[in-house]
């Protein structure tokens, strides 16, 4: 299995502009999430969603951010307008249920910049 | 709430001696719990998961942990570590059909 992917691997932008980043999950996944990462903050769950479905969005930081699943091999996070303070790695992960026992596979993430 | 303490930031061991990497963690009922792996510019992977039975749970790269239900402990464990394992290790506790909880993590250096 490919694993999870994520596009772009590296992201430099300039503050203001819209940054969309990209997830396929493992095939036969029925979960994603979607983590951002920073040494401040630590691991932290954006949002989730379950059979493309978002579950639980409190996790994602102001309304700059949202995040879409339009079938079950494909999601996006976007981020318009970027500031600074987005910078980032962001993570996608998915898994075969929601339920919690079932772990977790992650991506190698994206290294987002805002300039 | 759900939770996960991990108390050690920052471990040092020398190449070859043994390892203990401390998890708490506080749910209500029986948790499902998992440790990751982060080596450097990669995503987490997991090491190992507990759901019951054995408390004593193997798992990859030569590393086990313990569930402890009395002290609400999941520790890591490697008899003799290699300077491969140093990265990052993240402890995680979930139930039932709950989201994951990450611990903060603790970052492992090896000395040779």
């Amino acid at each position: 299995d490919a694993g999870v992917i994520q596009s772009p691997r590296h992201e430099v932008t300039e503050m203001g502009q819209e940054v969309t980043l990209r997830c396929k999950p493992i095939s036969g996944h029925n979960s994603l999430f979607w983590y951002r990462q920073t040494m401040m903050r630590g691991l932290e769950l954006l949002i989730y969603f379950n059979n493309n479905v978002p579950i639980d969005d409190s996790g994602m930081p102001e309304d700059r951010f949202s995040a879409k699943m339009p079938n079950a091999s494909f999601s996006t996070l976007k981020i318009q307008p970027s500031e600074p303070r987005d910078s980032a790695v962001y993570f996608c992960a998915s898994s075969r249920q929601l339920a919690g026992y079932y772990e977790q596979y992650f991506g190698p993430g994206t290294r987002l910049t805002v300039t | 709430a759900q939770s996960v303490t991990q108390p050690d930031i920052h471990i040092t061991v020398s190449e070859g001696a043994s390892l203990e990497l401390r998890c708490n963690y506080s749910y209500g009922a029986t948790p499902y719990l998992f440790w990751y792996v982060q080596s450097p510019g990669q995503g987490l992977q997991l090491l190992l998961k507990y759901f019951s039975g054995d408390t004593l749970v193997q798992g990859i790269k030569g590393f086990e942990a313990e569930f402890k239900r009395s002290q609400s402990s999941f520790n890591l464990r490697k008899p003799s570590v290699h300077w491969s394992d140093a990265a990052e290790y993240f402890c995680a506790v979930s139930g039932g059909y709950q989201k994951v909880t990450f611990g903060t993590g603790t970052k492992l250096q090896v000395i040779p």
